[in-house]
Formats: structure tokens, C-alpha cells, sequence
């Protein structure tokens, strides 16, 4: 069956400092993948996408994320955290063989503190 | 462009009752899928649509959920005799095609008393 793991529940950070997401998943067929984030009471945002070609992709917000397939992982970063990056972000993860049906990885929550 | 839309925004009913969701897609997309986001489940899909093929139904919970989709654009979800464990927030997202970017609703907040 399919699966997308965020170890990291929650996770604390210093406005300024750098910021790694973990996202490992588990999927029988070519897969590609989404960050998305989720203020309080809103919706997800789409943060950056890889459905093939370059393995780093760059989104918005100054985010990134890199494909390791060997890993299978898609972990997102970003350089300097700012306070307005406190959320609750999301790996998802999808594949054509499954009809584009995305699996939710179960989040996890930043805090940035100031 | 106008996004995805959803309405209610949010929903209290009482157990046993029936209700509608209603969802609008971006203009265009030919995709449409449903998802829902709770507490003990995390997001979890519950069905699509995609043009004018069969909808993939695989991810409803129980029979007492459907979903429609009238000419190719608006959707709706209705659950019947809702239960307290139907609480959640329902979200709906649309994409271009079957292999596409899904962007999302703000989603539907149901509280079954």
C-alpha cells in the first residue's frame, strides 16, 4: 500500500535559522510529489511540485525540496525561517497508475520563535 | 483567476440528519476530487472525477456518502444519516488534468452534534 511518512510531528525553530521537513514514502509505482501548506483554518497551499526532470525544485516562499529516489524521500528546506513560515505542512504524494489520488503524509506543525 | 470555492464554510448538524456540500472548481479544470481532513485520520481521499469517465469512489468511508458532478463543473457531496464521527473538514481541490497540480478549497468544516 501506499504511504507518505512526516517523522517530525511538531518542530521548533529560530526565526533566522534554517529549516529541514522530512517526507519519506512508500509507493509501487512512479510517484510524483507535493509540498503543501496550512495556516489555521485555511486551506492547503501548494508550495512546490516534482513530476520529473531536475531533482531540486524551488517553490514559493524561498522554499525548496530535493528528490532522492534512492531515499525515497522528498524533503523540503529552507535557508531562514521567517515567522510568518509558522504552519502546519504536508507531503503528498501521487502516482498515474493511482489516478492521480494524492496520500497524505500526517503533517507536521512549525513554531518559529522570535 | 478565482480559485477553488466551497460552501458552506462551515456546518452543524445533529446526528441522523443529511447534508450537502457543494463545491466549484477552478473554470476549466476537467479533474475534481474530494478529500477529508480529521483529527484521528489526517487528510484522506474520498473521490474523484475526471471528465465524463466514472468517478473513482474507492476512498468513500461507507455507502452513506455520494458524490455528484452536473456538467462537469460544480460538485456535490452529501452524506446521509451523519454521525459524529462524519466531523471533520471536507475539502475539495481541482486540477487541469488527471496528472496535474490538485489545488485545494477552503474547505468545509461539519460538526455532527
Amino acid at each position: 500500500a501506499q504511504s507518505v511518512t512526516q517523522p517530525d510531528i511538531h518542530i521548533t525553530v529560530s526565526e533566522g535559522a534554517s529549516l529541514e521537513l522530512r517526507c519519506n514514502y512508500s509507493y509501487g509505482a512512479t510517484p510524483y510529489l507535493f509540498w503543501y501548506v496550512q495556516s489555521p483554518g485555511q486551506g492547503l497551499q501548494l508550495l512546490l511540485k516534482y513530476f520529473s526532470g531536475d531533482t531540486l525544485v524551488q517553490g514559493i516562499k524561498g522554499f525548496e525540496a530535493e528528490f532522492k529516489r534512492s531515499q525515497s524521500s522528498f524533503n523540503l528546506r529552507k535557508p531562514s525561517v521567517h515567522w510568518s513560515d509558522a504552519a502546519e505542512y504536508f507531503c503528498a504524494v501521487g502516482a498515474r497508475e493511482y489516478g492521480n489520488k494524492l496520500v497524505f503524509g500526517a503533517g507536521t506543525i512549525l513554531r518559529v520563535k522570535s | 483567476g478565482a480559485g477553488v470555492s466551497q460552501s458552506p464554510s462551515n456546518k452543524v448538524t445533529e446526528k441522523g440528519k443529511d447534508v450537502e456540500l457543494r463545491c466549484d472548481p477552478i473554470s476549466g479544470h476537467t479533474a475534481l476530487y474530494w478529500y477529508r481532513q480529521s483529527l484521528g485520520q489526517g487528510l484522506e481521499f474520498l473521490i474523484y472525477f475526471q471528465g465524463n469517465s466514472a468517478p473513482d469512489k474507492s476512498g468513500l468511508p461507507s455507502d452513506r456518502f455520494s458524490a455528484e458532478r452536473t456538467g462537469g463543473s460544480v460538485s456535490t457531496l452529501t452524506i446521509q444519516r451523519t454521525q459524529q464521527e462524519d466531523s471533520a473538514v471536507y475539502l475539495c481541490a481541482s486540477s487541469l488534468g488527471l496528472v496535474d497540480t490538485q489545488y485545494f478549497g477552503p474547505g468545509t468544516r461539519l460538526t455532527v452534534l
